[in-house]
């Protein structure tokens, strides 16, 4: 298909393993986010990647999250240790440009829930 | 702290009735303000973005306008039909730092 898509769907871990979500994007969208929404609260920027450029990390909330985008394509986002308050919907969205002004391009987004 | 509020938080109107929600957000520095529509089960979709000062935008029964002097922008939905039921996001970007801040969203329920 020609949308943004992620996977898995849903995923279900116990506290402490390392989880990874991965984002396909649309083919020729420079500019990737992560975010997070979390029972009851908005989307929350985890981290956004444009080009070549270095990753603005700056939403992460904690080293035990990292994310990487290989070949300006494809991305994960890796939890480590999974804590219960991770538990939330992680959505992928990326955009044409790297400006603001553009319209973002959402994926279905993956469901964690830490037990 | 950048905030951007939404109102009301949720919506219940009858089929064929007009409505419409707010969004409000911090007036200096604006760059870009968009809206989405969150479908339950879908993913986001981009309703609108918009980047000056009175700005209208349309798009069949939807519409939108900007305020970015007093810092707020209205919804407009005409002749709701149930299809529109969804969350309603708004985000504001200030000074292009490609960051966007979100609201919680308006959720509207329409009936038929």
């Amino acid at each position: 298909g020609a949308g943004v898509s992620q996977s898995p769907s849903n995923k279900v871990t116990e506290k402490g393993k390392d989880v990874e979500l991965r984002c396909d994007p649309i083919s020729g969208h420079t500019a990737l986010y992560w975010y997070r929404q979390s029972l009851g609260q908005g989307l929350e920027f985890l981290i956004y990647f444009q080009g070549n450029s270095a990753p603005d990390k700056s939403g992460l909330p904690s080293d035990r999250f990292s994310a990487e985008r290989t070949g300006g394509s494809v991305s994960t986002l890796t939890i480590q240790r999974t804590q219960q308050e991770d538990s939330a919907v992680y959505l992928c969205a990326t955009v044409i440009g790297g400006s603001s002004s553009y319209e973002q391009y959402f994926g279905p987004g993956t469901r964690l829930t830490v037990t | 702290i950048l905030n951007v509020e939404q109102s009301p938080q949720s919506l219940h109107v009858q089929e064929g009735d007009s409505t419409n929600f707010t969004c409000s957000f911090p007036s200096s520095n604006f760059y870009a303000l968009h809206w989405y529509r969150w479908e339950t089960a879908k993913s986001p979709e981009a309703l609108f973005v918009m980047t000056l000062n009175g700005d209208e935008k349309k798009k069949g029964r939807i519409s939108a306008t900007l305020n970015t002097k007093e810092g707020y922008s209205y919804l407009y939905i005409k002749g709701s039909q149930p299809e529109d039921s969804a969350t309603y996001l708004c985000a504001f970007n200030a000074g292009n730092n490609r960051k966007l801040i979100w609201g919680l969203g308006t959720s509207l329920a329409v009936n038929p």
